[in-house]
């Protein structure tokens, strides 16, 4: 109930295309929805986020879709560059009673790759 | 500081030894979240802290693992007796207290090879 599935595992997309990864989760205590960027070697980076009060947010050429009937979540990358090549994590969490947000429980990952 | 730190960036270690990880969360943020992601990309939450206390430790393999984070130093996690499969990058993220501050911001990780 805790898992966060994510896909595509790897994605190639061309310079000036859209880049879609989806993800999905069976916990509907789940009310916070992060999307993070990795590169080799370095830490996550937060893109982009969304709470279920919304369907849609956006934010340059990045938007999250929030589907929360089907429990259902993705990211729209548009006019993708070759500098957006790098991993992107969906993730999941709950907000505390105190404030903040509890651990975030991770999805597997897309590996993105944007030829120029 | 504005950034999560974290020292050492690399760590070695024979199996059987110890290893000790150190995070320093972004000042002013009172939450502190262990992370270690393996060779698959694969992130698991290992423990958080709100201030010096543990909040969430339910990821800790609390036999060999242990963490603190107490006032005015960074915080610490601590591998006794490490094994192979302990080889992975631990990412520390902070976050702060009360409502509108609560994303986490993640270090640059430590990476832990156990030979």
């Amino acid at each position: 109930q805790q898992q966060v599935k994510q896909s595509p595992q790897s994605l190639i997309v061309q310079k000036g295309g859209i880049s879609i990864i989806n993800c999905a989760y069976e916990n509907t205590a789940f009310d916070y929805f992060p999307w993070y960027q990795q590169f080799p070697g370095k830490g996550p980076a937060l893109l982009i986020a969304i709470r279920p009060d919304v369907s849609e947010k956006k934010e340059g050429r990045f938007t999250i879709s929030f589907n929360k009937s089907a429990k259902q979540f993705s990211l729209h990358i548009m006019d993708s560059q070759p500098g957006d090549s790098a991993t992107y994590f969906c993730a999941a969490s709950i907000l505390l009673f105190s404030g903040g947000y509890n651990k975030l429980i991770f999805g597997a990952g897309t590996r993105l790759a944007v030829h120029p | 500081g504005e950034e999560v730190a974290q020292t050492p960036k690399h760590l070695v270690r024979g199996e059987g030894q110890k290893a000790k990880l150190y995070c320093a969360p972004i000042k002013g943020h009172s939450y502190v979240f262990w992370y270690q992601q393996v060779l698959k990309n694969e992130f698991k939450f290992l423990i958080s802290f709100q201030n010096e206390n543990v909040f969430d430790e339910t990821g800790m393999p609390k036999e060999r693992f242990s963490a603190k984070c107490l006032p005015n130093s960074p915080c610490s996690l601590e591998i006794q007796a490490t094994k192979l499969e302990d080889s992975a990058v631990y990412f520390c993220a902070s976050s702060q207290f009360g409502s509108g501050g609560y994303e986490q911001y993640f270090g640059p990780g430590t990476r832990l090879t156990v030979t």
